[in-house]
């Protein structure tokens, strides 16, 4: 069956380390992967979009990979801070299927 | 440039009635996608349009249906109201098809309760 996991329901790490997220996917051929944040009573931002052919995007202090061997992503956001926290979406683009979602992680950053 | 608006905000309403939400996108913006937000299963896709048709549906019953007009504005409707219904509507913009590997811009959501 398919299923696209995000590994911590949630996640705790002090300021001023890098916060490492995962989305793992089974029996999907995405052709690109998002990741987005959403903040409480409010709707996604998006982020950063990786394809199936890259291996590694940054934007400022996040960094996204993309493994489709492994059929995972990673998201990090290094010199986190309090203002970080909050609940972070990787979403797939499957063919027919438009965009997946995962379960979200909560971020929060500890001062 | 004014971001995705929804409109209304927050509704409640009672098993069997029916509901109209209503997305504007940002300006230029012409695919608009539809999702539904629970604590339990995420965020599903309901919808796509482009263009005034509707190119992709995801996993929901008859009951959900929408529309996009030529201004690009979006409706969608849910008939007969179920408890289950209960959930974050969001509406998603952007400038091209998704499968054209680009970002969507949410709006805020429409919460609605059904009791």
């Amino acid at each position: 069956s398919q299923k696209i996991e995000q590994n911590s329901e949630a996640l705790n790490i002090q300021e001023g380390k890098t916060a490492t997220l995962t989305c793992n996917y089974t029996n999907y051929s995405p052709a690109y992967l998002q990741w987005y944040r959403q903040d409480p009573g409010r709707g996604p931002v998006f982020l950063l979009l990786i394809r199936e052919n890259e291996k590694e995007k940054r934007k400022e202090r996040l960094k996204v990979t993309f493994d489709t061997t492994l059929k995972q992503s990673l998201f990090h956001i290094t010199a986190s801070q309090p203002a970080d926290s909050a609940t972070y979406l990787c979403a797939l683009f499957n063919y027919g299927q438009n965009f997946v979602f995962g379960p979200g992680t909560r971020l929060s950053v500890l001062p | 440039k004014a971001g995705v608006t929804q409109t209304p905000r927050y509704l409640i309403k009672t098993r069997g009635q029916q509901v109209t939400l209503s997305c504007s996108p940002i300006s230029g913006h012409r695919s608009v996608s539809w999702y539904q937000q629970t604590p339990g299963q995420g965020l599903q896709f309901l919808f796509e349009y482009f263009s005034e048709t509707q190119r992709n549906k995801g996993n929901f019953p008859g009951r959900f249906s929408g529309r996009q007009f030529s201004n690009s504005r979006s409706e969608m409707n849910v008939s007969t109201l179920e408890l289950g219904d209960s959930a974050l509507y969001l509406c998603a913009s952007s400038t091209r098809p998704p499968e054209d590997n680009n970002e969507q811009f949410f709006g805020p959501g429409t919460r609605l309760t059904v009791l």
